[in-house]
């Protein structure tokens, strides 16, 4: 079936650097994508979205980029701070205007952050 | 705000029993969803609701899981008869079901552990 990948299941950084989270989907139809945090213990925790008529779209100290034509998406983190230490996953939504709901997550990307 | 909350936060229970888990969403929230996760993976999806309605059960796993939402705001996930693979986190989350970019906020998650 359609599934969404991501390239590393870990990333190290020291604080202070820029971080990317990679992720490839499989599924040319969908046209809504996110990107959520987890930390131990809690739930997905919204970042970012863009949807797929859109390349780039800016958050607070993030940015996600969309590359339609390899189908990949990334996330980037500015200034990479401890507190951004958790596991990143991406997801997709088929939503084609008539479904919502249904995210397809990845198996994500854990990022320890090193003071 | 008050975020989407699940109880109970952990669940044992011995194979065979009987389990409800409980969400409530963020009001106002139209659609409801339940995901389940293991250790190690992004979350699955599980079953969508609008409004009371199951507007899309395909995620779950088999008949011995069940969800129900009667007055379109607070949802139970039944499971008949555990059995030790059903041993996960199982998160809900909740969205105002909006067309194109329908962000899903996520409770805490109930942990599911099935002796």
């Amino acid at each position: 079936g359609e599934s969404v990948g991501l390239h590393l299941p870990t990333l190290s950084v020291q604080e202070g650097d820029n971080s990317i989270i990679n992720c490839a989907y499989s599924n040319s139809a969908s046209d809504y994508f996110i990107w959520y945090k987890q930390e131990s213990g809690k739930g997905p925790q919204f970042i970012i979205d863009i949807r797929s008529n859109m390349d780039k779209r800016q958050g607070q100290r993030v940015t996600v980029l969309l590359n339609k034509t390899v189908k990949h998406l990334s996330l980037q983190i500015a200034a990479t701070q401890p507190g951004d230490s958790a596991v990143y996953f991406c997801a997709e939504n088929d939503a084609g205007g008539t479904s919502y709901g249904k995210l397809t997550f990845g198996q994500g990307t854990i990022l320890t952050v090193h003071p | 705000g008050a975020g989407v909350s699940q109880t109970p936060s952990n669940k044992v229970t011995e194979k065979g029993k009987y389990v409800e888990l409980r969400c409530d969403p963020i009001s106002g929230h139209t659609a409801l969803y339940w995901y389940r996760q293991s250790l190690g993976q992004g979350p699955e999806f599980l079953i969508y609701f609008q409004g009371t309605g199951a507007a899309d059960d395909s995620g779950l796993p088999n008949d011995r899981f069940f969800a129900v939402r009667p007055e379109g705001s607070v949802s139970t996930l039944k499971i008949q008869r555990t059995e030790r693979g059903d041993s996960a986190v199982y998160l809900c989350a909740s969205s105002l079901l909006l067309a194109g970019t329908d962000t899903q906020y996520f409770g805490p998650g109930t942990r599911l552990t099935v002796l």
